[in-house]
């Protein structure tokens, strides 16, 4: 069965400085997979997506992600934290069947001090 | 227009009212969701719908009825729900499985 591990509940960093948040997805092939931000009290927005196409994937807001098939990893990356980058982030790989469904992380808090 | 627009952001009602969420999307999507979102957890789906048909429905209690009357809108219908059903309802939409999600900016229900 497919599943997706957020290995932090919360991230907390400076600004200025880089930010890591770590996703690890169990699947017996290469799913599509997505990084989200939900900031508070908002919808969801798609920050970027792996569709097999590139390994590095660039995103919005100076956020990008790499595919690691090896290590079944997806970790999404920001040079240089902003204040305005504290939300809640998601992980979601793509269901492995034709559902349309979407398999939620359980969500990465990031905090970004002054 | 790149937007799923939700309507009313905010809803409170009692336990024996009947309301309605309203989902609209003109990017020709063609499968749209409604999600459950509590506080501090991650979106719980409820309802697929597919080219205007019911495809997945995870169990979802029968107070919740879904509606889709065109490729454009997508309804969630609200019928003597309970205090534990307030969360976020986020709805969403697609075009496809490899080009992402959309999702609106979710309706705050409130039940008392």
């Amino acid at each position: 069965a497919q599943s997706v591990t957020q290995l932090d509940s919360h991230v907390s960093v400076s600004e200025g400085t880089p930010v890591l948040l770590r996703c690890n997805y169990s699947s017996s092939y290469s799913p599509s997979l997505f990084w989200y931000v939900q900031h508070p009290n908002k919808g969801l927005q798609l920050l970027l997506k792996y569709t097999s196409a590139a390994t590095l994937v660039k995103g919005i807001n100076g956020f990008e992600a790499e595919f690691k098939k090896s290590e079944t990893s997806f970790h999404l990356t920001k040079p240089s934290a902003h204040m305005s980058d504290a939300a809640e982030y998601f992980c979601v790989p793509e269901a492995a069947d034709s559902s349309y469904k979407l398999i939620f992380g359980s969500g990465t808090r990031l905090l970004v001090r002054p | 227009d790149t937007e799923v627009t939700q309507t009313p952001k905010h809803l409170v009602m009692g336990m024996t009212n009947k309301k309605s969420l309203k989902c609209e999307q003109h990017m020709g999507h063609r499968a749209m969701y409604w999600y459950k979102q509590k506080a501090k957890k991650p979106p719980e789906l409820m309802f697929v719908y597919s080219y205007e048909k019911l495809s997945i429905n995870e169990s979802v209690p029968s107070r919740f009825s879904p509606e889709c009357p065109n490729s454009s809108l997508l309804n969630l219908h609200l019928h003597a729900l309970q205090p534990e059903d307030s969360a976020l309802y986020l709805c969403a939409s697609s075009h496809s499985k490899d080009y992402g999600y959309t999702f609106g900016s979710g309706t705050r229900l409130t039940v008392v």
